[in-house]
């Protein structure tokens, strides 16, 4: 069945980095865009970043950009965030969501993983 | 930004209840709409996308209306499994955004 599987969550220090994985299996990967989009604690989604099915093109939020890498190898059926300098305010849980395009509404989703950021 | 506006941001309904939804653009979105419902401790399930088309296997009490800059979602006959949190989100243009969540608790 249609599956993506996020990994790499976890406590981590102001101003260190963590990268996040998202294995998708059930799909054609390769046919999708696939997006990140977060959630605070008790807080409502936002939407974080995007990478084209082809990886042509790539889009970021504001309050994450230039601290954000999008990736994905569909070699593997994987999809990657490598997150820098991350601050306490960037604790949230992290999902995975394909996309028909850049431009889109998510579906599938994955279960989400969770991304501490404290000393 | 386009800012997506929902309300009530709460709603008290009972098993049988008509309830609705309304999700406002700040602008012109035409029907790049589409509305989820996230339940505590899951992800959120695409229900409704381009305003009214219905995802496959969602129940057809669930409808979606309008373009251009309001937009509603209604459950015709809300059942017990449908108390969660309800959102709206544009995909117009960048950054895609949601509205802030509609939570339908038991009355």
């Amino acid at each position: 069945q249609v599956q993506l599987v996020e990994s790499g969550g976890g406590v981590v220090q102001p101003g260190r980095s963590l990268r996040l994985s998202c294995a998708a299996s059930g799909f054609t990967f390769s046919s999708f865009a696939m997006h990140w989009v977060r959630q605070a604690p008790g807080k409502g989604l936002e939407w974080v970043a995007v990478i084209s099915y082809d990886k042509i093109n790539e889009y970021y939020a504001d309050s994450m950009k230039g601290r954000l890498s999008i990736s994905r190898d569909n070699s593997k059926n994987m999809l990657y965030l490598q997150m820098n300098s991350l601050r306490p305010e960037d604790t949230a849980v992290y999902y995975c969501a394909g996309g028909f395009g850049e431009l889109s509404w998510f579906d599938p989703w994955g279960q989400g993983i969770l991304v501490t950021v404290s000393s | 930004d386009i800012q997506m506006t929902q309300s009530p941001s709460s709603v008290s309904a009972s098993v049988g209840d008509r309830v609705t939804i309304t999700c406002r653009a700040s602008q012109n979105i035409n029907s790049w709409l589409a509305w989820y419902q996230q339940k505590p401790g899951r992800a959120p399930k695409l229900l409704i996308y381009a305003a009214s088309s219905l995802q496959s296997g969602v129940p057809s009490r669930f409808s979606g209306s309008g373009s251009g800059t309001d937009f509603t979602l209604t459950i015709s006959s809300l059942q017990p499994e449908d108390f969660a949190t309800y959102y709206c989100q544009q995909a117009n243009s960048f950054p895609l955004t949601f509205g802030g969540g509609t939570k339908v608790e038991i009355k």
